[in-house]
């Protein structure tokens, strides 16, 4: 069974702050992590994902995620936020092994906003 | 270069009416293809997923039904709508050849049920 939690519903932070939005996972085999954000009644974008390799991924307007496979950890994360970020974001995960290949486990997402 | 594209973009139906939904891929062969569910703005829930013509997979028993009549073409269905049937639904497409692709989303079907 795979399994994503994103334990905060809502991140505020200023602009020019750092931010921070958690992801922990559950998987049988290998994880393939995902961060995709949605703006208010679109489609998901892809932001960044993890398959193997160098455990701090970069990704799509500055965002990077960090792979933690002792604390089960994808915190996606950005070194100053602006006010266009502010969206949903969601945390996916995929189980390289066995018959969930192919299909992904979503979180619930967190809603980021970002003041001016 | 790839797109999907979904329509309607929004539409309110009668409780008992029946629904379909299209999906339509372009710039690509043999994707996997998937309908999500997003109810009140959170989280997804995985509908359908088809990784080939006739080929569907249900995740989630209800009263909705999916067909890929053609490789890059995924309908969503119902017979008659309830009213837990509104939400967003939203299609997706990943490239066929492994696991760790990335899936691609269309804007999404606003559906209200009334």
């Amino acid at each position: 069974a795979q399994s994503v939690a994103q334990p905060e519903d809502q991140v505020n932070v200023a602009e020019g702050n750092p931010l921070t939005v958690k992801c922990t996972y559950s998987v049988s085999g290998n994880p393939y992590l995902f961060w995709y954000v949605q703006y208010p009644n679109r489609g998901l974008q892809f932001l960044l994902k993890y398959i193997t390799g160098d455990n701090l991924v970069k990704g799509s307007y500055g965002f990077e995620a960090e792979f933690n496979k002792s604390q089960t950890s994808f915190h996606l994360k950005k070194p100053s936020a602006l006010v266009s970020d502010s969206a949903l974001y969601f945390c996916a995960v995929r189980d390289g092994r066995g018959t969930n290949a192919g299909k992904s486990t979503f979180g619930d997402g967190t809603t980021l906003t970002v003041k001016p | 270069s790839q797109t999907i594209h979904q329509w309607p973009a929004t539409l309110v139906q009668p409780v008992g009416s029946p629904l379909s939904l299209e999906c339509t891929v372009e710039g690509t062969s043999n994707p996997n293809l998937y309908w999500y569910r997003q109810a009140a703005g959170r989280g997804l829930q995985l509908l359908f997923y088809s990784v080939g013509i006739g080929q569907i997979s249900s995740e989630v028993p209800q009263n909705l039904s999916a067909s890929r009549p053609q490789d890059r073409q995924f309908i969503l269905s119902s017979k008659k709508l309830l009213l837990s049937d509104s939400g967003f639904y939203l299609c997706a497409w990943s490239p066929r050849q492994g696991v760790t692709d990335t899936q691609y989303f269309g804007p999404g079907t606003r559906l209200t049920v009334l």
